[in-house]
């Protein structure tokens, strides 16, 4: 069956420090892989996603490439705030719409000043 | 644009009861899925709606239904509740392949 494994948690960063929230798959076919972010008490909101190989999601300085050859989705970012305190599920999708997601365990980011 | 919206957002219930929850997805969107998040398991599919079909189910007891009415407002339905049903129930919203988006949620606490 599809899965998704996600490097434990917590990390904790300095602000303005780089991240990277490794991500890996195993699925059958080719799925679309997805980032979402939940924040404290609240519901899970689409950070970016990529449908084939070698795409790149994008969004508010997030980027992740889909990497087919080492089945890989990592999460990066150039300069974290503190505000990116989160934590952070990469999810796949084989469907062939996202109305059926798999998720990793997702990984607690806190950023420090 | 309004969100997706759960209702309630807090539920304590007992062993034994039911609980119903309620989703009402972004206007337009016809397909709604609903999860479920533990500590302990994680954010787990349990079943999505489209047009008031069910089009795909998780691995989860025959005590956890849904529906989905015309509107595509739906609901889900947990029987006989236990204490492994505390949760954090989310529903998403969506009509294509972009992503889903989610609802805030609603926490059920069986006690």
């Amino acid at each position: 069956g599809n899965s998704v494994t996600q490097m434990e948690g917590p990390v904790t960063l300095s602000e303005e420090a780089f991240l990277t929230i490794n991500c890996t798959y195993t699925a059958t076919g080719y799925p679309s892989l997805f980032w979402y972010v939940q924040y404290p008490g609240e519901g899970l909101q689409l950070l970016l996603k990529a449908t084939k190989a070698d795409d790149k999601g994008s969004n508010k300085g997030f980027e992740a490439t889909y990497r087919k050859e080492t089945t890989s989705f990592h999460l990066e970012k150039g300069s974290v705030q503190v505000s990116d305190s989160a934590v952070y599920f990469c999810a796949l999708s084989d469907t062939g719409t996202a109305s059926k997601l798999t998720f990793g365990t997702g990984t607690r980011l806190q950023v420090t000043l | 644009k309004a969100g997706v919206t759960q209702t309630p957002r807090y539920l304590i219930k007992t062993r034994g009861q039911q609980v119903t929850l309620s989703c009402s997805p972004i206007s337009g969107h016809r397909s709604v899925s609903w999860y479920q998040q533990t500590p302990g398991q994680g954010l787990q599919f349990l079943f999505e709606y489209f047009s008031e079909t069910q089009r795909n189910k998780g691995n989860f007891p025959g005590r956890f239904s849904g529906r989905q009415f015309s509107n595509s407002r739906s609901e889900m339905n947990v029987s006989t509740l236990e204490l492994g049903d505390s949760a954090l129930y989310l529903c998403a919203s969506g009509q294509d392949n972009y992503g889903y988006t989610f609802g805030s949620g609603t926490r059920l606490t069986v006690v």
